[in-house]
């Protein structure tokens, strides 16, 4: 079946360095990708839609300088947080639309800055 | 904009015991999905509804879409520990954006 492959698994940064997670499209094309994050025991959390070729769509409340996000091929979504701080640690996630089948999600990456 | 609204937050269930999961939109769903997650884990695919009065079952799972498409429902029966975890209901807004309830947080006690 349709699988996104999400890279990093874990990662653990000094602050203000950057990291980048990225999310391969196995199979299938992803015109759309969206990225999430989750903090412990909560849901998770909108904060961009990825569209191959364009700028990404930020969400209210997402600096989109901070959390830059590439789309430049049919197969490949790169999220980047920049400058990063202990408060960005958590958990992202990123998530293709396949129109009538639905969505399918990467296996996320656990960030910690230190 | 739609707002997911998902009750109990956490649950804790007696082993065997059927439990149900509620998710209510402030507006009409165009689709609603339902995930597993166990934090910090990536998220096992459930079922979709599309339909008013749809009903879908796999295995000891089913969940229901309400005729009116604003809620639905996740019931489990017989639970095991195996279906511990987190249980999300997400909804596609027109745009296709995919957006989640608060989760579930369930707990199946041996």
């Amino acid at each position: 079946g349709a699988v996104v492959s999400q890279h990093p698994s874990r990662v653990i940064c000094k602050s203000g360095t950057s990291v980048k997670i990225e999310c391969r499209s196995l199979d299938f094309q992803a015109t759309t990708m969206f990225w999430y994050r989750q903090f412990p025991k909560q849901s998770l959390m909108l904060m961009a839609t990825s569209n191959e070729g364009s700028k990404a769509t930020y969400e209210q409340g997402v600096e989109k300088d901070k959390f830059l996000i590439n789309h430049a091929s049919l197969t490949l979504s790169t999220l980047t947080v920049t400058s990063a701080h202990p408060e960005d640690s958590s958990f992202y996630i990123c998530s293709a639309d396949r129109g009538v089948y639905g969505y399918t999600f990467g296996s996320g990456t656990r960030l910690t800055v230190v | 904009s739609q707002e997911l609204e998902q009750s109990p937050q956490s649950l804790i269930v007696q082993e065997g015991k059927n439990l149900t999961i509620n998710c209510t939109s402030s507006k009409t769903l165009y689709g609603l999905y339902w995930y597993k997650q166990k934090y910090g884990e990536g998220l096992i695919f459930l079922m979709m509804l599309q339909k008013g009065g749809e009903e879908k079952s796999h295995e000891k799972i089913t969940a229901k879409l309400d005729e009116k498409k604003q809620q639905s429902s996740l019931h489990i029966t017989a639970s095991q520990p195996s279906h511990a975890g987190i249980y999300l209901c997400g909804a596609a807004n027109q745009g296709g954006k995919l957006i989640f309830g608060q989760g579930t947080e369930l707990s199946v006690k041996p």
